[in-house]
């Protein structure tokens, strides 16, 4: 069984729609988690993180993690079709800076104009 | 500001041979990482150095593989021999530790390399 599970999709939705997208982990000493956003032919690129429990929100993107249920979620209110890439999800047990990352398979979301 | 910058960007070779990727991290960085990225098992990480000395070798998945990091603006994953199985987007990250705020990694555009 991997360390992080994430529904691999395809996921397509109207513009204008909520997304959610979720991952389940393990490993109950993560402390940092994140979701990374990457587009096709390039490299990740860090969304935004959470540290421990609780939400966290950056414009149209909310962050949620609830370590009791080992379940994070990340949702995209107002989904633009710029938004239509593949998410990871990612873990860390501490400094996520320089430290090992786990992350998950990736979910491929399209956004239909 | 330059990014990561990973080269060559695509590589195809046949079973057998040696393949060496290479990057350069974002000047400034004191971290670097080197990930595998695959449909079937996603994003793993290979290897990282700090300060250019290796710190987790774990991810490494066999003898085949080894990484070097002489100085602090260059890094190479080295492949010999090659096989089919080590078909992938390899990526190069880095990131710097300085200060107490977390500072994210950054990743290059990846390598697309192709076993034959």
């Amino acid at each position: 069984q991997k360390e992080v599970e994430q529904d691999p999709g395809p996921l397509s939705v109207p513009e204008g729609a909520i997304v959610s997208l979720n991952c389940t982990y393990s490993n109950s000493a993560f402390q940092y988690f994140m979701w990374y956003r990457q587009y096709s032919r390039k490299g990740p690129e860090l969304l935004m993180y959470t540290y421990s429990s609780g939400n966290k929100e950056d414009g149209r993107f909310t962050a949620q993690v609830d370590k009791s249920s080992k379940y994070i979620s990340l949702f995209i209110r107002d989904s633009q079709p710029s938004d239509s890439a593949t998410y990871l999800c990612a873990m860390s047990l501490s400094n996520f800076g320089n430290e090992k990352l786990t992350f998950g398979t990736g979910t491929r979301l399209t956004i239909i104009p | 500001d330059a990014g990561v910058i990973q080269s060559p960007r695509h590589e195809v070779t046949e079973m057998g041979q040696e393949v060496t990727l290479r990057c350069k991290p974002i000047s400034g960085h004191n971290s670097l990482f080197w990930y595998r990225q695959t449909m079937m098992r996603g994003l793993e990480l290979l290897i990282y150095f700090n300060n250019n000395v290796p710190i987790d070798d774990s991810g490494m998945p066999e003898d085949r593989f080894s990484a070097k990091m002489p100085n602090a603006s260059f890094s190479t994953l080295k492949i010999q021999p090659s096989e089919p199985r080590d078909s992938a987007v390899y990526f190069c990250a880095s990131s710097s530790d300085g200060g107490a705020s977390n500072q994210p990694q950054h990743f290059g555009d990846g390598t697309r390399l192709s076993i034959l």
